[in-house]
């Protein structure tokens, strides 16, 4: 079964720097994807970013980019130039790719962001 | 679009009472997750559906718990008879049935049982 771990359970940062959230997943499969959702405290969660595992390009949107290490599974989420918004839980997620429909999504524990202003 | 749309926001229900939970998807998305959020358990896959069609229920608590997707336009999450350990805030999100769709949650529910 896949686990995915999330080491952090809370992180804080300076409003206008940068801060790295950490991720490590276990899996026997080759091709995945995953992803990072943002729940702030209206409890919507919000799509951030997602990287298909075949690609060795980093995914970067916006402020936000990971650095994807497929042979450590390692996925970790930087956000850069901190922003108030940015307050919120983390939540690194994983999927098995297949060909006959979708797949569930497997999460992490979580880490609670907090920005100082 | 509207988005993943779920009903009702609040539920207080006394124990032994029966809760239904309702998801309407965003149109066209052919695939239908409901999760379970605990602080002690984190978010929890409890059933997933693939064009209405149950494929995986493994997460489902107990008896209790039981879900429908009578058709692409709505589901529902019944428990019957609730219990306090079923308190916590159950997400609805759905998909397109393409391998690399992400899911869209709706702005889930939270179930108090008393």
């Amino acid at each position: 079964a896949q686990t995915v771990t999330q080491s952090q359970p809370e992180m804080s940062v300076q409003e206008a720097e940068t801060v790295t959230l950490s991720c490590t997943y276990d899996t026997s499969e080759s091709d995945y994807y995953l992803f990072w959702y943002k729940q702030p405290p209206s409890r919507q969660m919000i799509l951030v970013i997602r990287q298909e595992a075949y690609k060795q390009q980093n995914a970067t949107e916006n402020r936000f980019s990971v650095n994807f290490q497929k042979a450590a599974k390692s996925f970790s989420l930087k956000i850069s130039d901190s922003q108030l918004g940015d307050a919120a839980m983390y939540f690194c997620a994983y999927r098995r790719r297949t060909n006959f429909g979708n797949e569930k999504l497997t999460f992490g524990t979580g880490t609670r962001l907090t920005i100082i202003p | 679009d509207a988005g993943v749309i779920q009903s009702p926001r609040h539920e207080v229900t006394e124990m032994g009472q029966e809760v239904t939970l309702r998801c309407k998807p965003i149109s066209g998305h052919n695939s239908l997750f409901w999760y379970r959020q605990t602080m002690m358990r984190g978010l929890e896959l409890l059933i997933y559906f693939n064009n209405n069609v149950p494929i995986d229920d493994s997460g489902m608590p107990e008896d209790r718990f039981s879900a429908k997707m009578p058709n692409a336009s709505f589901s529902t999450l019944k428990i019957q008879p609730s219990e306090p350990r079923d308190s916590a805030v159950y997400f609805c999100a759905s998909s397109y049935g393409r391998v690399n769709s992400p899911l869209h949650f709706g702005n889930g529910t939270r179930l108090t049982v008393t």
